[in-house]
């Protein structure tokens, strides 16, 4: 089967710069997850969808992050305006359900200039 | 949440020689998670043990929960250069938290 597929694989734009983010569950997958991964840390739970309905996102900065899941499949993750902070390796991962084994892709490194 | 604690932050070891990692917790799971993660890559599932199981072996991976003293250890035997990588733990709550991970550096 297919992996999870995240795109771009890296991205560089300056401080106060829009930046999309995009993954494509493994299909089948009801629950995906967005993480954001600083150097050294372990993955930061942003958000977690079960099929379109976002079920958790209490770590997710809200005044400049946003996230949705079309018809419950592939997602999005936007930054607007992007901070310096905000540089790190974001990571989509999905499950058949929660609690369940997660398949990750291998990220989005963004770099904040 | 329940996130895991892994220990020692760092492991540096032989080839062929063996590599123990911890994980602390603090409330009640019903299953307990390890991942593997290569350096610029996303997280690899290695193996799940449920609260109901002490032991659990994957290959060469070996995994042992005790649920009374709310720890996991992962023993990876005979390693191999292509061990290297950082290892995670995770719970199994509502909403999954990882550690900070055990860096693992195997010397050929």
């Amino acid at each position: 089967e297919a992996g999870v597929v995240q795109s771009p694989r890296y991205k560089i734009i300056e401080k106060k710069q829009p930046v999309a983010f995009w993954c494509n569950p493994i299909s089948g997958h009801n629950t995906l997850y967005w993480y954001r991964q600083n150097l050294g840390q372990g993955p930061e739970l942003l958000i977690r969808y079960e099929n379109e309905e976002a079920v958790d996102d209490s770590q997710l900065p809200k005044d400049r992050f946003s996230a949705e899941r079309l018809k419950g499949v592939d997602s999005t993750l936007k930054i607007q305006p992007a901070e310096l902070g905000d540089s790190a390796v974001y990571l989509c991962a999905s499950s058949y359900a929660v609690n369940q084994p997660q398949h990750f892709g291998d990220g989005t490194r963004l770099s904040i200039l | 949440s329940q996130q895991g604690e892994e220990d020692p932050q760092a492991l540096s070891i032989q080839e062929g020689e063996n590599a123990t990692m911890n994980c602390s917790y603090k409330t009640s799971i019903n299953n307990l998670q390890w991942y593997r993660q290569n350096s610029g890559r996303g997280l690899v599932h290695l193996i799940l043990i449920r609260s109901n199981e002490r032991e659990k072996h994957s290959g060469r991976l070996r995994v042992t929960l005790d649920t009374s003293k709310k720890s996991s250890s992962l023993l990876i035997t005979a390693s191999r250069a292509a061990d290297t990588a950082s290892y995670f733990c995770a719970t199994d709550a509502v909403d999954m938290r990882f550690g900070a991970g055990t860096r693992l550096t195997v010397k050929p």
